[in-house]
């Protein structure tokens, strides 16, 4: 059980475009989902975290704008990386979690990532 | 900015052979902290999460043990096999509720 996807795992992209990474719970309902990024050798860094049903909230230093989030459903969230450009190629990972963000024993499980390459 | 450190980065053990690395993180304003195993191109996998100073817990051949007041945790392995090998991430939840993650240590089992 708790099984999160994420699609695409991989793309490939040119400067300009925009690009939407799909996070699903495929047999919970997510309350929360959380996005993170991983730059080569660092760890994972948290950019945002999403609500179903409401506007997700950013970590300082990460544009909004650029970084769009909806989590329209319980089993559903999407990062769209709008206008991508060469400093956005990174490793994108969401996270999941049945319960309220921040709960001691609420572990996050996690999709496998998706690594996007902006030329 | 949360310091959670993780070492050593890698680690190279033969099969058979038990290891443990270290994960310390800020000693105050502790709500849990978090193991996952993370294998080249699956997910992370939760291993444990712990919250009660002196807490250990095990999950087979591996086990984990809490110290909050000096900020640190071990992750211990006996007995390594192969299937041993992977990313070992541990992740602090703080009093901002979010998990702040350690660069990890990389295990690989020489068989």
């Amino acid at each position: 059980g708790a099984v999160v996807s994420q699609h695409p795992s991989r793309v490939i992209c040119k400067s300009g475009t925009s690009v939407k990474i799909e996070c699903r719970s495929l047999d919970f309902q997510a309350t929360t989902m959380f996005w993170y990024r991983q730059f080569p050798k660092q760890s994972l860094m948290l950019m945002a975290t999403s609500n179903e049903g409401s506007k997700a909230t950013y970590e300082q230093g990460v544009e909004k704008d650029k970084f769009l989030i909806n989590h329209a459903s319980l089993t559903l969230s999407t990062l769209t990386v709008t206008s991508a450009h060469p400093e956005d190629s990174s490793f994108y990972i969401c996270s999941a979690t049945p319960g309220l963000a921040g709960g001691p024993n609420n572990e996050q499980f996690f999709g496998p990532g998706t690594r996007l390459t902006v030329l | 900015i949360l310091n959670v450190e993780q070492s050593p980065q890698s680690l190279h053990v033969q099969e058979g052979d038990s290891t443990n690395f270290t994960c310390s993180f800020p000693s105050s304003n502790f709500y849990a902290l978090h193991w996952y195993r993370w294998e080249t191109a699956k997910s992370p996998e939760a291993l444990f999460v712990m919250t009660l100073n002196g807490d250990e817990k095990k999950k087979g051949r591996i086990s984990a043990t809490l110290n909050t007041k000096e900020g640190y945790s071990y992750l211990y392995i006996k007995g390594s096999q192969p299937e041993d090998s992977a990313t070992y991430l541990c992740a602090f939840l703080g009093g901002n509720e979010k998990l702040t993650f350690g660069t990890g240590t990389r295990l690989t089992i020489i068989p």
